[in-house]
């Protein structure tokens, strides 16, 4: 069965310092991964995905992620953190049944991100 | 223009009581779906549908039931509430294809007391 990890449960970061959100994952096939970030009390708000292709993801509000098949990763990252970011950060892979549609998604934990100004 | 919505933001109920949390999406999709989040913030799948025809159907109580009228709507009714089911509810949608990335309504709170 797929699933993803997510080892921190909260990374702090100083503004306009990089920060990484950690994400690995284990699927049978090739994986379909997501990153969606969640302010409080909103909904989930989706901000990039691997589907194939290259490895460095680009994203909404200036993140990106780096799809790694041999260390089974896909780390969120973005190269200068803003306060605004602080918010809880959840990885997913797409989980394949016999069916195609209506596939869900596996949520990773989630982590929060906390940045200080 | 609102893609995901949910209604009510936040219910308040006793044990015991029925209640249903309506979702509408104006994004052309065909598939949608009903996500948990407890305490914890963990996000689990419960229901979803495919124009109209119930694809996932996670192990939750039966005395959940949802309903898709159309393909537009995923309604989700809530028999006999018990005090473990207080969550935060969340809406989806996509296209059908296993690539296509789903997108969230804001949640309702669902508090039992």
């Amino acid at each position: 069965a797929q699933s993803v990890a997510q080892p921190e449960d909260q990374v702090n970061v100083a503004e306009g310092n990089p920060l990484t959100v950690k994400c690995t994952y284990s699927v049978s096939g090739n994986p379909y991964l997501f990153w969606y970030v969640q302010y409080p009390n909103r909904g989930l708000q989706f901000l990039l995905k691997y589907i194939t292709g290259d490895n460095l993801v680009k994203g909404s509000y200036g993140f990106e992620a780096e799809f790694n098949k041999s260390q089974t990763s896909f780390h969120l990252k973005k190269p200068s953190a803003l306060v605004s970011d602080s918010a809880l950060y959840f990885c997913a892979v797409r989980d394949f049944g016999w069916y195609q549609a209506g596939t869900a998604l596996i949520f990773g934990k989630g982590t929060t991100l906390s940045v200080s100004s | 223009d609102t893609a995901v919505s949910q209604t009510p933001k936040y219910l308040v109920t006793q044990m015991g009581n029925d209640k249903s949390i309506k979702c509408e999406q104006n994004l052309g999709h065909d598939t949608m779906y009903w996500y948990k989040q407890d305490s914890k913030k963990f996000l689990k799948i419960m229901f979803s549908y495919n124009n109209k025809e119930l694809i996932i159907n996670e192990t939750v109580p039966n005395r959940f039931s949802p309903k898709s009228p159309d393909k537009a709507h995923l309604n989700l009714h809530i028999n006999s509430l018990e005090l473990g089911d207080s969550a935060v509810y969340f809406c989806a949608s996509s296209h059908r294809g296993a690539a296509d990335t789903q997108y969230f309504g804001p949640g309702t709170r669902l508090t039992v007391l």
